[in-house]
């Protein structure tokens, strides 16, 4: 079965600074991998996958994610954060063929001014 | 209009009560998928259904019933609420390719007195 490890569940930075959230992944096959963001009040929403094409992944909003398969890690950058991406993150694994998606515990995000 | 919609977006209901949390979706997927949110432990799968006729249970579904009425329609039922069944509740869909991310909508936040 697959599983998540989400290192930090609570990272703060300030306004204009790298954000980086750590995820790391079990699993013997390279997997599918995705992050999701969650606004207040809001349901889960894509910001990137990694499925098994260019390792180096750009999603919405400015960030990126890089799958690593030597560390079994897909970490979350954004090189200047913005107060509009306070919110909590989720790393998700999916096994190839696979319907389960597991997620991490989640990372909140707070930028400071 | 939102993708995947669920109703009713909050209730308060009291121990012993029965309720009924609706999901619908303009997605045309057929699978969907209701998980619970609690903090701390990410989102945990409930229950599963790949078409009209096929449901299956997931990692936490004791205490809880389903119905997929029709491929846009599923249904989490709590037969006799109980208060650590308060949580945030997503329902979420998927096409059938594993490599594809699960849509979600916007939850529904329930609490049980």
């Amino acid at each position: 079965a697959q599983s998540v490890t989400q290192l930090g569940s609570h990272v703060s930075v300030s306004e204009g600074a790298l954000v980086l959230l750590r995820c790391n992944y079990s699993s013997s096959v390279p997997p599918y991998l995705f992050w999701y963001v969650q606004y207040p009040n809001q349901g889960l929403q894509l910001l990137l996958k990694y499925t098994s094409a260019a390792t180096l992944v750009k999603g919405i909003n400015g960030f990126e994610a890089e799958f690593k398969k030597s560390e079994t890690s897909f970490h979350l950058t954004k090189p200047s954060a913005h107060m509009s991406d306070a919110a909590e993150y989720f790393c998700a694994v999916k096994g190839v063929g696979d319907y389960k998606l597991s997620f991490g515990a989640g990372t909140t995000v707070t930028v400071r001014a | 209009d939102a993708d995947v919609t669920q109703t009713p977006r909050n209730r308060i209901t009291k121990t012993g009560k029965r309720i009924m949390l609706e999901c619908s979706q303009t997605k045309g997927h057929d699978r969907m998928y209701w998980y619970r949110q609690d903090p701390g432990l990410g989102l945990r799968l409930i229950y599963y259904s790949f078409d009209v006729k096929d449901i299956n249970k997931g990692e936490i579904s004791d205490g809880y019933s389903v119905s997929r009425q029709a491929q846009a329609k599923f249904s989490l039922s709590l037969e006799s609420a109980i208060p650590n069944q308060t949580a945030l509740y997503f329902c979420a869909t998927s096409s059938v390719d594993s490599n594809q991310p699960q849509h979600f909508g916007d939850g529904t936040r329930l609490s049980i007195l």
